[in-house]
């Protein structure tokens, strides 16, 4: 199975900050990986696809990118709405995997 | 509008059956993959598995293979996720979700979620 390592598994930081979120796949998936928003006693909600792509209706503050087999979420400018916990999800191969997940808290 | 729609949450005692379904509407139900994922109390996401219900074609992830089935009927567009025999560990909120494929897989609409309690 394909091992996503998540860091960190939470931060503080302050509205306005630049936040960045690494998931490292312990083998080569390409492309094959999203990014996804979680609120409390929400759904998860996708944010990116395809490492970078990002959908549709989701602040252009978030940002997704790709150097060989790591893979970042950054989000430019932090606002109060994004104080979530943020998943990573490989789908190069059977089982897909999640990310441990990153909370992300109010400093 | 795309809607998935989820069942009710449940109590269980260990040993017992369930069945919970996941409805779709507002797309062609049997063109889209259709996904699992598992959510314990207090932890991450984990990926169960995805079902094609056009043809029924499944995908299971070794932890869950054996443990659970990942069932469709596209005549009354709805997935199913079922356990045979529950255990105490099975206490989670579960959630459905519809893959789409646009330069790679995501998930796109989520259900609501069906929390699943098993107690003694």
């Amino acid at each position: 199975d394909i091992q996503m390592t998540q860091s960190p598994s939470s931060l503080s930081a302050s509205v306005g900050d630049r936040v960045t979120i690494t998931c490292r796949a312990s083998q080569g998936i390409r492309n094959d990986l999203g990014w996804y928003q979680q609120k409390p006693g929400k759904a998860p909600e996708r944010l990116i696809y395809a490492a970078s792509s990002l959908q549709s209706g989701v602040p252009s503050r978030f940002s997704g990118n790709r150097s060989g087999t790591e893979f970042t979420l950054t989000i430019s400018s932090l606002q109060p709405e994004d104080f979530a916990t943020y998943y990573c999800l490989q789908h190069n191969s059977y089982p897909w995997t999640f990310g441990q997940g990153t909370k992300v808290e109010i400093k | 509008e795309v809607q998935l729609v989820q069942s009710g949450a449940e109590v269980k005692k260990p040993g017992e059956s369930l069945k919970i379904s996941c409805q779709g509407s507002g797309y062609s139900f049997t063109s889209y993959w259709i996904g699992w994922v598992r959510q314990m109390p207090g932890k991450g996401l984990e990926w169960m598995g995805i079902i094609f219900p056009g043809d029924s074609d499944t995908r299971y992830s070794p932890s869950f293979q054996g443990h659970v089935t990942i069932s469709a009927d596209k005549s009354i567009t709805t997935a199913y996720l079922q356990w045979r025999s529950l255990q105490a560990s099975d206490t989670a909120m579960y959630y459905c979700a519809r893959l789409l494929y646009s330069s790679g897989w995501s998930f796109d609409y989520w259900g609501q979620g069906t929390l699943v309690t098993v107690s003694s």
